[in-house]
Protein backbone atom coordinates (compact mmCIF):
# COMPACT_ATOMS: atom_id res chain seq x y z
CA UNK A 1 0.00 0.00 0.00
CA UNK A 2 1.13 3.52 -0.49
CA UNK A 3 1.60 5.81 1.86
CA UNK A 4 3.95 8.31 4.35
CA UNK A 5 5.80 6.36 6.82
CA UNK A 6 7.49 8.44 9.62
CA UNK A 7 10.15 6.89 12.16
CA UNK A 8 10.40 7.28 15.04
CA UNK A 9 6.80 7.20 16.73
CA UNK A 10 8.72 8.41 19.49
CA UNK A 11 11.71 10.12 19.92
CA UNK A 12 13.62 11.63 23.52
CA UNK A 13 16.33 13.58 22.92
CA UNK A 14 18.98 15.57 25.42
CA UNK A 15 19.82 18.90 25.92
CA UNK A 16 22.32 19.93 23.21
CA UNK A 17 21.66 16.79 21.12
CA UNK A 18 20.80 17.05 17.26
CA UNK A 19 17.88 14.41 16.27
CA UNK A 20 17.07 13.23 12.80
CA UNK A 21 13.15 12.82 12.38
CA UNK A 22 12.44 10.26 8.94
CA UNK A 23 9.64 10.68 6.60
CA UNK A 24 9.89 8.43 3.62
CA UNK A 25 7.06 8.28 0.97
CA UNK A 26 5.87 5.94 -1.89
CA UNK A 27 3.19 7.73 -3.55
CA UNK A 28 5.63 9.31 -6.34
CA UNK A 29 4.47 12.67 -4.45
CA UNK A 30 7.17 15.29 -5.76
CA UNK A 31 6.49 17.76 -2.56
CA UNK A 32 6.87 17.20 0.84
CA UNK A 33 6.33 18.73 4.09
CA UNK A 34 7.44 18.94 7.57
CA UNK A 35 4.41 20.67 10.13
CA UNK A 36 5.11 21.60 13.90
CA UNK A 37 2.35 20.93 16.65
CA UNK A 38 2.34 22.19 19.82
CA UNK A 39 -0.35 21.03 22.09
CA UNK A 40 -3.83 23.03 21.30
CA UNK A 41 -2.48 24.38 18.53
CA UNK A 42 -1.99 23.98 14.79
CA UNK A 43 0.19 22.61 12.71
CA UNK A 44 2.94 25.16 11.48
CA UNK A 45 5.07 25.29 8.92
CA UNK A 46 9.03 23.91 9.14
CA UNK A 47 10.22 23.54 6.11
CA UNK A 48 9.07 21.77 2.56
CA UNK A 49 10.29 20.91 -0.81
CA UNK A 50 8.61 20.86 -4.02
CA UNK A 51 11.20 18.99 -6.03
CA UNK A 52 14.94 16.64 -5.11
CA UNK A 53 17.82 19.40 -4.11
CA UNK A 54 15.67 22.42 -3.44
CA UNK A 55 13.61 23.22 -0.74
CA UNK A 56 12.35 26.07 1.08
CA UNK A 57 11.93 27.85 5.05
CA UNK A 58 8.78 27.98 6.37
CA UNK A 59 7.86 29.71 9.45
CA UNK A 60 9.38 28.50 11.97
CA UNK A 61 12.59 26.93 10.23
CA UNK A 62 15.38 28.77 13.06
CA UNK A 63 16.77 25.05 15.01
CA UNK A 64 15.64 22.63 11.95
CA UNK A 65 17.68 21.60 8.65
CA UNK A 66 16.45 19.14 6.08
CA UNK A 67 17.57 17.82 2.60
CA UNK A 68 16.28 16.31 -0.15
CA UNK A 69 18.63 14.03 -1.87
CA UNK A 70 15.77 11.37 -3.29
CA UNK A 71 11.82 12.19 -4.18
CA UNK A 72 10.77 9.46 -1.50
CA UNK A 73 12.68 11.15 0.98
CA UNK A 74 12.74 14.05 3.08
CA UNK A 75 14.12 13.97 6.64
CA UNK A 76 14.09 16.79 9.32
CA UNK A 77 17.25 17.21 11.79
CA UNK A 78 16.42 19.03 14.90
CA UNK A 79 19.65 20.60 15.92
CA UNK A 80 20.42 22.28 19.53
CA UNK A 81 19.63 25.68 18.53
CA UNK A 82 15.79 24.55 18.83
CA UNK A 83 15.56 25.88 22.51
CA UNK A 84 12.27 23.93 22.78
CA UNK A 85 11.72 21.08 20.47
CA UNK A 86 9.17 18.87 22.53
CA UNK A 87 5.96 18.90 20.24
CA UNK A 88 4.55 16.38 17.48
CA UNK A 89 6.03 16.39 14.66
CA UNK A 90 4.39 15.48 11.09
CA UNK A 91 5.41 15.22 7.45
CA UNK A 92 3.10 15.45 4.53
CA UNK A 93 3.03 14.85 0.85
CA UNK A 94 1.39 15.77 -2.17
CA UNK A 95 1.64 15.29 -6.05
CA UNK A 96 2.43 18.75 -7.20
CA UNK A 97 -0.23 19.57 -9.74
CA UNK A 98 -2.40 17.78 -7.55
CA UNK A 99 -2.43 20.29 -4.02
CA UNK A 100 -6.09 21.23 -4.69
CA UNK A 101 -6.78 17.70 -3.11
CA UNK A 102 -5.33 18.09 0.02
CA UNK A 103 -2.05 16.57 1.78
CA UNK A 104 -1.98 12.99 2.53
CA UNK A 105 -0.09 12.86 6.09
CA UNK A 106 2.23 10.71 8.14
CA UNK A 107 1.57 9.34 11.61
CA UNK A 108 3.74 11.90 13.17
CA UNK A 109 6.56 11.72 15.59
CA UNK A 110 6.55 12.70 19.17
CA UNK A 111 9.93 14.15 20.51
CA UNK A 112 10.36 15.12 24.09
CA UNK A 113 13.59 17.10 25.51
CA UNK A 114 14.39 14.67 28.11
CA UNK B 1 -3.76 39.03 12.01
CA UNK B 2 -4.02 35.18 11.64
CA UNK B 3 -4.10 33.84 8.62
CA UNK B 4 -6.51 31.60 9.09
CA UNK B 5 -8.22 31.89 12.19
CA UNK B 6 -10.74 29.70 13.92
CA UNK B 7 -12.48 28.88 17.39
CA UNK B 8 -10.50 27.31 19.61
CA UNK B 9 -13.29 26.00 21.73
CA UNK B 10 -14.66 23.56 22.82
CA UNK B 11 -17.46 23.21 21.32
CA UNK B 12 -20.07 21.44 22.86
CA UNK B 13 -23.15 19.78 21.22
CA UNK B 14 -25.57 17.07 22.53
CA UNK B 15 -25.68 13.46 20.22
CA UNK B 16 -27.74 14.24 17.24
CA UNK B 17 -27.37 17.84 16.61
CA UNK B 18 -26.16 20.12 14.12
CA UNK B 19 -22.44 21.51 14.66
CA UNK B 20 -20.86 24.36 13.38
CA UNK B 21 -17.35 25.29 12.49
CA UNK B 22 -16.42 28.40 11.59
CA UNK B 23 -13.43 29.55 10.01
CA UNK B 24 -11.85 33.19 8.29
CA UNK B 25 -8.67 33.31 6.10
CA UNK B 26 -6.65 36.57 5.41
CA UNK B 27 -5.70 36.08 1.77
CA UNK B 28 -8.39 37.05 -0.95
CA UNK B 29 -6.33 35.10 -4.02
CA UNK B 30 -6.86 31.73 -2.08
CA UNK B 31 -8.75 29.32 -4.18
CA UNK B 32 -8.69 26.14 -2.38
CA UNK B 33 -9.85 25.19 1.61
CA UNK B 34 -9.60 21.89 3.39
CA UNK B 35 -11.37 20.65 6.36
CA UNK B 36 -9.24 18.14 8.71
CA UNK B 37 -10.41 16.06 11.67
CA UNK B 38 -7.57 15.03 13.98
CA UNK B 39 -8.46 12.35 16.94
CA UNK B 40 -6.06 12.83 20.32
CA UNK B 41 -2.50 11.67 19.70
CA UNK B 42 -3.23 11.48 15.63
CA UNK B 43 -2.05 12.85 12.42
CA UNK B 44 -4.92 14.94 10.62
CA UNK B 45 -7.40 13.37 8.31
CA UNK B 46 -8.78 15.06 5.19
CA UNK B 47 -12.65 14.95 5.29
CA UNK B 48 -13.89 17.97 3.43
CA UNK B 49 -12.32 19.76 0.81
CA UNK B 50 -14.14 23.12 -1.39
CA UNK B 51 -13.30 25.47 -3.84
CA UNK B 52 -16.30 27.19 -5.35
CA UNK B 53 -18.81 29.41 -3.24
CA UNK B 54 -21.99 27.98 -1.65
CA UNK B 55 -22.31 24.55 -0.31
CA UNK B 56 -20.44 20.88 -0.62
CA UNK B 57 -22.21 18.11 1.15
CA UNK B 58 -20.89 14.11 1.72
CA UNK B 59 -22.63 11.99 4.06
CA UNK B 60 -23.13 14.29 7.13
CA UNK B 61 -20.87 16.60 6.24
CA UNK B 62 -21.12 20.10 4.23
CA UNK B 63 -18.50 22.41 3.69
CA UNK B 64 -19.87 26.30 2.74
CA UNK B 65 -17.55 28.54 1.24
CA UNK B 66 -18.08 32.25 1.05
CA UNK B 67 -15.19 33.44 -0.32
CA UNK B 68 -16.53 37.92 -1.01
CA UNK B 69 -16.47 37.48 3.40
CA UNK B 70 -13.25 35.05 3.20
CA UNK B 71 -15.06 32.39 5.23
CA UNK B 72 -15.10 29.01 5.13
CA UNK B 73 -17.56 26.23 7.70
CA UNK B 74 -18.37 22.91 7.92
CA UNK B 75 -21.43 21.71 9.33
CA UNK B 76 -21.63 18.37 10.95
CA UNK B 77 -25.86 16.80 11.09
CA UNK B 78 -26.89 13.97 13.58
CA UNK B 79 -23.47 14.62 15.70
CA UNK B 80 -22.38 11.18 17.07
CA UNK B 81 -19.88 11.23 20.25
CA UNK B 82 -17.09 9.69 17.41
CA UNK B 83 -17.18 12.82 15.77
CA UNK B 84 -15.70 14.40 19.23
CA UNK B 85 -12.22 15.57 17.81
CA UNK B 86 -9.87 18.68 16.59
CA UNK B 87 -11.02 20.00 13.34
CA UNK B 88 -8.53 21.76 11.51
CA UNK B 89 -9.29 24.55 9.14
CA UNK B 90 -6.90 24.57 6.20
CA UNK B 91 -5.92 27.44 2.89
CA UNK B 92 -3.94 26.00 0.12
CA UNK B 93 -1.72 29.39 -0.69
CA UNK B 94 0.49 30.04 -3.32
CA UNK B 95 3.61 32.21 -3.18
CA UNK B 96 6.89 32.31 -5.17
CA UNK B 97 5.82 29.20 -7.27
CA UNK B 98 5.39 26.93 -4.54
CA UNK B 99 1.79 25.83 -2.77
CA UNK B 100 1.66 25.51 0.80
CA UNK B 101 -0.99 24.44 3.22
CA UNK B 102 -2.06 26.83 6.11
CA UNK B 103 -3.88 25.56 9.54
CA UNK B 104 -5.85 27.49 11.68
CA UNK B 105 -5.26 26.60 15.21
CA UNK B 106 -8.48 23.76 15.27
CA UNK B 107 -11.38 23.66 17.02
CA UNK B 108 -12.03 21.12 19.93
CA UNK B 109 -16.06 19.23 19.02
CA UNK B 110 -17.16 17.48 22.01
CA UNK B 111 -20.23 15.61 21.53
CA UNK B 112 -22.10 14.29 24.21
CA UNK B 113 -24.41 11.56 24.74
Amino acid sequence: DGGITQSPKYLFRKEGQNVTLSCEQNLNHDAMYWYRQDPGQGLRLIYYSQIVNDFQKGDIAEGYSVSREKKESFPLTVTSAQKNPTAFYLCASIARDRANYGYTFGSGTRLTVV
Amino acid sequence: QKEVEQNSGPLSVPEGAIASLNCTYSDRVSQSFFWYRQYSGKSPELIMSIYSNGDKEDGRFTAQLNKASQYVSLLIRDSQPSDSATYLCAVLMFSGGYNKLIFGAGTRLAVHP
